[in-house]
């Protein structure tokens, strides 16, 4: 069964590093999200592709944060610096563009900044 | 700005015994769902649901979509160990057809 992939799966780092977090899609899927889920709490979208296109990144902190998916595929997200309140599990999902919107997510990346 | 609320936040119950979940908002959606997460894992799609008034079964899980679309409700019946998990609702609305989601359900089912 296709799934979305992500690596790594944990990644530990220091407050002022970068770090990088890497997502391939279900083959065939245009769309492509990247979400931060913090303990206890839904997702919440960072940004939505349309195949190369941002479509929307309005709660993507710019400063620091960045996001590409150049060929349309697979998709890059990336924190620098990092601080300690980017902890969280970054979530990529993909979905066939439609009304219903229904997203098929990875396994996710549970980031710790120290 | 579309807000879902899910009640209860916590679930604690044991084996066999049957629950329900909420999700409320006061925006209509186009679609909801309802995905389970198990810890360190993403959320898995269980259901969409898309025409006000419908209700849908998997198994021992009963999902209802408010006749207005802006509520849903998730029934499980005899709750089983493997049900334990956080359960999201996600309302899919605007030009995008943008996902949001509640802040889930955290439910355990004790042996």
């Amino acid at each position: 069964e296709a799934e979305v992939a992500q690596s790594p799966r944990y990644k530990i780092t220091e407050k002022s590093q970068a770090v990088a977090f890497w997502c391939d899609p279900i083959s065939g899927h245009a769309t492509l999200y990247w979400y931060r889920q913090i303990l206890g709490q839904g997702p919440e979208l960072l940004v939505q592709f349309q195949d190369e296109s941002v479509v929307d990144d309005s709660q993507l902190p710019k400063d620091r944060f960045s996001a590409e998916r150049l060929k349309g595929v697979d998709s890059t997200l990336k924190i620098q610096p990092a601080e300690l309140g980017d902890s969280a599990m970054y979530l990529c999902a993909s979905s066939i563009a439609g009304a219903h919107n229904e997203q098929f997510f990875g396994p996710g990346t549970r980031l710790t900044v120290l | 700005t579309q807000l879902l609320e899910q009640s209860p936040q916590f679930l604690s119950i044991q084996e066999g015994e049957n629950l329900t979940v909420y999700c409320n908002s006061s925006s209509v959606f186009s679609s909801l769902q309802w995905y389970r997460q198990e810890p360190g894992e993403g959320p898995v799609l269980l259901v969409t649901v898309v025409t006000g008034g419908e209700v849908k079964k998997l198994k021992r899980l009963t999902f209802q979509f408010g006749d207005a679309r802006k509520d849903s409700s998730l029934h499980i019946t005899a709750a089983q160990p493997g049900d334990t998990g956080l359960y999201l609702c996600a309302g899919a609305g605007g030009s995008n057809y943008k996902l949001t989601f509640g802040k889930g359900t955290l439910l355990t089912v004790n042996p």
